[in-house]
């Protein structure tokens, strides 16, 4: 079946830019999506087909896809930013949708 | 305004069948190709999907839970009832149903507060 990797945690100074990754085989040939996650909320969908932003998500956020890494950066991080973030695809092969294993990004 | 609600029990015993209902208003389920996804949250752990229906009653589910679930819909209540057979306490979670973003096979856009069920003796 299909695993999304993601790293368990990434961290950056406040100001810096934040990358999240995450990865499986040829998932450029997907279209992932990233969700933004705080302590006892919903998610919030941040990225949708790769790299798009719903309405409300800020330009700072933003996504990219190629080969077997998809990447969710986010620029200019600041405080309210510490979230854990989960990215998302839809396999086609098993028709079920898949989540990461998510990140928990530290703002220092 | 789109909104989904979870309801169902907080406690459920092992072994017992755990049935969810989530109430969702600012959109119809019979739109064509419509449709509502259920995704838990162990505590501390990562969002797993779980089941979806489409609004031509079209279901997938988890590969790995398929045997345990069952999903259906209720157009003119507005509901989707998400059912578990046999739970365990490894199934304590927070149950979240979702919308997708547009018709089809979409994001999850819109989401519910969730509702944590734990299963204990």
């Amino acid at each position: 079946s299909y695993v999304l990797t993601q790293p368990p945690s990434v961290s950056v100074a406040p100001g810096k830019t934040a990358r999240i990754t995450c990865g499986e085989d040829n998932i450029g040939s997907k279209t992932v999506h990233w969700y933004q996650q705080k302590p006892g909320q919903a998610p919030v969908l941040v990225i949708y087909y790769d790299s798009d932003r719903p309405s409300g998500i800020p330009e700072r956020f933003s996504g990219s896809n190629s080969g077997n890494t998809a990447t969710l950066t986010i620029s200019r991080v600041d405080a309210g930013d510490e979230a854990d973030y989960y990215c998302q695809v839809w396999d086609t092969t098993s028709d079920q949708w898949v989540f990461g294993g998510g990140t928990k990004l530290t703002v220092l | 305004q789109v909104t989904l609600k979870e309801s169902g029990p907080v406690l459920v015993k092992p072994t017992e069948t755990l049935t969810l209902t989530c109430t969702v208003s600012g959109f119809s389920l019979s739109k064509a190709r419509m449709g509502v996804s259920w995704i838990r949250q162990p505590p501390g752990k990562a969002l797993e999907w779980l089941a979806h229906i489409f609004s031509n009653d079209e279901e997938s589910y988890s590969t790995s839970l398929r045997s345990r679930l069952s999903i259906s819909k209720d157009t003119s209540k507005s509901q989707v009832v998400l059912t578990m057979t046999n739970m365990d306490p490894v199934d304590t979670a927070t149950y979240f149903c979702a919308r997708g973003l547009m018709e089809g096979i979409q994001p999850f856009a819109f989401w519910g507060q969730g509702t944590l069920v734990t299963v204990s003796s």
